[in-house]
């Protein structure tokens, strides 16, 4: 089936640092990807679509300067959370669309601490 | 505004108790319905999806859900829950035709705790 690898599983980074995260499609061509941004009890806020080849599509509010998305190959996606900070800590989660299936699968997320 | 809306935030069942979690979206155009369920630290699974054709659908682990177009509305019913159904369970959502981007819009997600 889809598998949608998305590391770290965890980071930890000092405030004004950078991180990136990488989402990849191991087993199909994702021409879209999607990354959401999920706190603690609540659902999952699309931040933005990731098309590859092409600028990505944000979301009202989130800011295009501080999420950095790349989709450089059709495997892969990658969100920079740029100049961090403590509010910027949460859980986000990438998601793959898969053509071939018309369905969505999901990464299992990364753990974003900025202290 | 599209929009997803579920309206049951936490439920608590006991083990064997029928199970229904309501989840409705504002749009009066074409939609796809789906139902994910994510347990405790895991990632998010797909239960059942619905694109056209039969309104009842019938997933993974026994969940069915209904579409009533009507009512603008998918809810996921299961007759008799298990401990291990325990979990945040979300509808989401496409809008629009073949000209849309795709992008999957969730609702606010139900934590469902069934005790046994």
């Amino acid at each position: 089936g889809a598998v949608v690898s998305q590391h770290p599983s965890w980071v930890i980074c000092k405030s004004g640092t950078s991180v990136k995260i990488e989402c990849r499609s191991l087993d199909f061509q994702a021409t879209t990807m999607f990354w959401y941004r999920q706190f603690p009890k609540q659902s999952l806020m699309l931040m933005a679509t990731s098309n590859e080849g092409s600028k990505a599509t944000y979301e009202q509010g989130v800011e295009k300067d501080k999420f950095l998305i790349n989709h450089a190959s059709l495997t892969l996606s990658t969100l920079t959370v740029t100049s961090a900070h403590p509010e910027d800590s949460s859980f986000y989660i990438c998601s793959a669309k898969d053509i071939r299936l018309y369905g969505y699968t999901f990464g299992s997320g990364t753990r974003l601490t900025v202290v | 505004a599209q929009s997803v809306s579920q309206h049951n935030h936490h439920v608590i069942l006991s083990e064997a108790a029928s199970l229904e979690l309501g989840c409705n979206y504002s749009y009066g155009g074409t939609v796809n319905l789906f139902w994910y369920v994510q347990y405790p630290g895991q990632h998010l699974q797909l239960l059942l999806k619905y694109f056209s054709g039969d309104p009842l659908v019938k997933g993974i682990k026994g969940f069915e859900a209904e579409f009533i177009k009507s009512k603008f509305s998918f809810n996921l019913r299961k007759p008799s829950v298990q401990w291990s159904d325990t979990a945040e369970y979300f509808c989401a959502v496409t809008f629009g035709g073949s000209g849309n981007t795709g992008k999957l819009i969730f609702g606010q997600g139900t934590t469902l705790q069934v005790k046994p």
